[in-house]
């Protein structure tokens, strides 16, 4: 099966632009997750989905950060503006489910630059 | 709050032996999972092997083993018969099995480098 995948994998903007990113989940997994990786850090959950619905935005800023998921597949992850500090690799992951031991699998991760 | 130490920045290993990765986490709860990532240069995180803590038998994927010590929170990696494609950066995670809060918690890494 495919896995998931993410685009841009490199991306470098000016400060206060606005960045996008996209993440395409395996196919029949519900479950979506957006991950923050700083450089010499691992990766930290910024939001979840169930499907089209957001259950843990916890630790999403929400002053500068958005995200949808339409229709309960593909997802968009937007920064407007973005700020010197969100250079990291943005991290898209999939699973069956929540419950149980379901296997999180990553996208190969969006590298964000802002300069 | 569940947090999860790395202390091994860097590691290092020659081909063909034996390394151990070393984890300790803090939690309250009694039941959750354990997982080892590995990262390559550039290249996506996949899973390398996981734990659940109710289950006493240590975990083995291959070349691959958990060393899972339950009432000291640690669990270490050990790759046997290290190979050049092990050469990566590894993560310990861990997760709850109950509640609402399914977030993986990830160490800081270890990075590993495997010498010819």
């Amino acid at each position: 099966e495919a896995g998931v995948v993410q685009s841009p994998r490199y991306k470098i903007i000016e400060k206060k632009q606005p960045v996008a990113f996209w993440c395409n989940p395996i196919s029949g997994h519900n479950t979506l997750y957006w991950y923050r990786q700083n450089l010499g850090q691992g990766p930290e959950l910024l939001i979840r989905y169930e499907n089209e619905e957001a259950v843990d935005d916890s630790q999403l800023p929400k002053d500068r950060f958005s995200a949808e998921r339409l229709k309960g597949v593909d997802s968009t992850l937007k920064i407007q503006p973005a700020e010197l500090g969100d250079s990291a690799v943005y991290l898209c992951a999939s699973s069956r489910a929540v419950t149980g031991v379901y296997e999180q699998y990553f996208g190969p991760g969006t590298r964000l630059t802002v300069t | 709050a569940q947090t999860v130490t790395q202390s091994q920045p860097e590691m290092s290993v020659q081909e063909a032996e034996t390394v151990t990765l070393s984890c300790t986490y803090d939690t309250s709860e009694s039941d959750y999972y354990l997982f080892w990532y590995k990262q390559p240069p550039s290249r996506q995180m996949i899973l390398v092997i996981r734990q659940e803590a109710y289950k006493q038998q240590n975990a083995t994927e291959n070349r691959f083993s958990v060393n899972f010590q339950k009432a000291a929170k640690s669990f270490s990696l050990k790759i046997s018969d290290s190979q050049l494609g092990d050469a990566a950066m590894y993560f310990c995670a861990y997760r709850t099995s109950g509640g609402s809060n399914y977030k993986l918690t990830f160490g800081k890494g270890t990075l590993l480098t495997v010498n010819p």
